[in-house]
């Protein structure tokens, strides 16, 4: 079974700084797809970033950007110039090839934003 | 357009009453996803639909959980007899068709409370 581990439960940074938040899984497909949602206290789930396995370049959004590392199946995620909007929980997850594309969370992470 | 849309937002109800959540997906998206989130966790896969595809009912807890789904419209999500154990946020997740690792967009999610 798929697993996706967030190994820092809180994280903080100040505004206008970066920060990385960091993700592991475990899998033995090879065919797969890694993302980041982004969940404010209104509970709405928000893509923030999605990588496909097959592709060696890592996904950018803006601000947001991954190093995917998929020999040691890490994926995490750096925010740059962070905004006071940044503060929310984040969640890696992954969705097998053959899985139908159901997602497998990790844990998540807090991230606080200071002014 | 408009996104995927939960009723009620938020429901307290008794231990053993039945209890029925629903999701409105996105317009033409041919997947649809149930999840459940515990206080300060990750969200974990229920049961997914795919067209008129017979359903992955494999995250389903127990059998006092059910789902249905008329063709690629509304989704309704059925808890009976609850428990104080069921009381955690239910999200619902559309994706539009495609490949498995397409976006998936959720809904505000219902919070229900047992107690």
């Amino acid at each position: 079974a798929q697993t996706v581990t967030q190994s820092q439960p809180e994280m903080s940074v100040q505004e206008a700084e970066t920060v990385t938040l960091s993700c592991t899984y475990d899998t033995s497909e090879s065919d797969y797809y890694l993302f980041w949602y982004k969940q404010p206290p209104s509970r709405q789930m928000i893509l923030v970033i999605r990588q496909e396995a097959y592709k060696q370049q890592n996904a950018t959004e803006n601000r947001f950007s991954v190093n995917f590392q998929k020999a040691a199946k890490s994926f995490s995620l750096k925010i740059s110039d962070s905004q006071l909007g940044d503060a929310a929980m984040y969640f890696c997850a992954y969705a097998g090839g053959t899985s139908y594309g159901k997602l497998t969370f990790g844990q998540g992470t807090i991230l606080t934003v200071h002014p | 357009g408009a996104g995927v849309s939960q009723s009620p937002s938020n429901k307290v109800t008794e231990k053993g009453k039945d209890v029925e959540l629903r999701c409105d997906p996105i317009s033409g998206h041919t997947a649809l996803y149930w999840y459940r989130q515990r206080l300060g966790q990750g969200l974990e896969f229920l049961i997914y639909f795919q067209g008129n595809s017979a359903p992955d009912k494999s995250g389903l807890p127990s059998d006092r959980f059910s789902a249905e789904r008329t063709g690629e419209s509304v989704s309704t999500l059925t808890i009976q007899r609850t428990q104080q154990e069921d009381s955690a946020v239910y999200l619902c997740a559309s994706r539009p068709p495609g490949l498995v690792g397409e976006t998936q967009y959720f809904g505000p999610g219902t919070r229900l409370l047992v107690l």
